[in-house]
């Protein structure tokens, strides 16, 4: 049973950093590609970032670019997603999702909240 | 950038009516990438329909996808209370891969 499991959310004051973990279980991690989606409030849901299976292919959003980096560790079955330099603007529930058949797997998501 | 509009915003109908909900894309998504998901209200997404057509599994045989090239629809035959969410289109063909607005749906 694939399970996805989102930590490392909180309240952050602006400017700062944030690193996400997703902690994967259930399937063969190291041959899926993981995304980043986040939702703000009351909002619709926003793509944010993927990585290929071996970490050698990533694409972002443009408005994390140059903020944000995913990463993964293959042997520990994780993906990350540190978040440099955040503004109100990127507060949001924070999901990953494996990609199998489109997005095809979620966790249940972790709040950043950035605020002074 | 390919954009995903989805309409309506919101669609009221009675339980048993036939929803039919709409995603048009701003460029053809070539070999059908698109996907749609379900949303209730303080849960994470759900994988309904992927490639267009196919039905995820698990996925009641009411939902059903159809369409091709920068037109899409996700119909629900038969609404049922369970299915009252939001849903979204989603587009993989190439990045950065987008999501409609979403069209909520309620029952009357």
């Amino acid at each position: 049973q694939v399970h996805l499991v989102e930590s490392g959310g909180g309240v952050v004051q602006p400017g700062r950093s944030l690193r996400l973990s997703c902690a994967a279980s259930g399937f063969n991690f190291s041959t899926n590609a993981m995304h980043w989606v986040r939702q703000a409030p009351g909002k619709g849901l926003e793509w944010v970032a993927v990585l290929s299976s071996d970490g050698s292919n990533k694409h972002y959003t443009d408005s994390v670019k140059g903020r944000f980096t995913i990463s993964r560790d293959n042997a520990k079955n994780t993906v990350f997603l540190q978040m440099n330099s955040l503004g109100a603007e990127d507060t949001a529930v924070y999901y990953c999702a494996r990609d199998y058949n489109g997005l095809g797997y979620w966790g249940q998501g972790t709040l950043v909240t950035v605020s002074s | 950038e390919i954009v995903l509009t989805q309409s309506p915003g919101t669609l009221s109908l009675s339980p048993g009516e036939r929803a039919t909900l709409s995603c048009r894309a701003s460029q053809s998504i070539r070999s059908t990438y698109l996907a749609w998901y379900q949303q209730k209200p303080g849960q994470a997404p759900r994988l309904l329909i992927y490639d267009a057509s196919s039905r995820a599994t698990g996925i009641p045989d009411r939902f059903s996808g159809s369409g091709s090239g920068t037109d899409f629809t996700l119909t629900i035959s038969g609404l049922e209370p369970e299915d009252v969410a939001v849903y979204y289109c989603q587009q993989y063909y190439k990045s950065p891969l987008g999501f409609g607005g979403g069209t909520k749906v309620a029952i009357k």
